[in-house]
């Protein structure tokens, strides 16, 4: 069964930098696109960013962009997202999710993992 | 950006009944679009795509309809699993992927 789960999550600073992973099972992880969204304690979701399956192509949400870079290791069926200059405004619950080829090449997330935590705060 | 935005914010619903779930776009997205359930403490979990494609393992009672701007899905008859924070999002024209706010669905 299609298994995700987040790890790298935490209480760090502002200005300070944070690696998150994403460990994949269950499928063959180099065929699929992944994504990063976030929630706010008690808000909605927000995308965050998307990696294409092979790592070609990375985009960003204009929140994070030139902050966060998202990237994987299919060797270790691993994905990243490496939160640089982190600010109060990046706290939240930061889920990975797998993105099935049918929805437009990528743009729904058909699994999702159960999320870890990011505090931002002094 | 195109903005999703869902009503209403909260619907109170008696099991048994149907709950119809709206959401609008700020700008067409044509069929490109996905829903999703979130309960407390769960990740989100996609009910529907293509606006009214049901994912794998959705009950017959999630259905998806709309296309241009307009959607809605309608859960025919509420089960007591079914109380929870439903999130539509688009994908006609990403990045960004955008979500409407949520509208959540209680027990009335």
């Amino acid at each position: 069964q299609v298994q995700l789960v987040e790890s790298g999550g935490g209480v760090v600073q502002p200005g300070r930098s944070l690696r998150l992973s994403c460990a994949a099972s269950g499928f063959t992880f180099s065929s699929y696109a992944m994504h990063w969204v976030r929630q706010a304690p008690a808000k909605g979701l927000e995308w965050v960013a998307v990696i294409w399956h092979d790592g070609s192509r990375q985009y960003y949400a204009d929140s994070v962009k030139g902050r966060f870079t998202i990237s994987r290791d299919s060797s270790k069926n691993t994905l990243y997202l490496q939160m640089d200059s982190l600010r109060a405004e990046d706290t939240a619950l930061y889920y990975c999710g797998r993105a099935p080829p049918h929805c437009s090449g990528g743009g729904c997330g058909d699994y999702w993992g159960q999320g870890t935590l990011v505090t931002v705060s002094s | 950006e195109i903005v999703m935005t869902q009503s209403p914010a909260t619907l109170s619903v008696s099991p048994g009944e149907r709950a119809t779930l709206s959401c609008t776009a700020s700008q067409s997205v044509s069929t490109k679009l996905a829903w999703y359930q979130q309960k407390p403490g769960q990740a989100p979990r996609l009910l529907i795509y293509d606006a009214s494609t049901r994912a794998t393992g959705i009950p017959a009672r999630f259905s998806g309809s709309g296309s241009g701007t307009e959607f809605t899905l309608t859960i025919s008859s509420l089960q007591s699993e079914d109380f929870a924070v439903f999130y539509c999002q688009q994908y006609n024209n990403w990045p960004p992927l955008t979500f409407g706010g949520g509208t959540k669905v209680e027990i009335k």
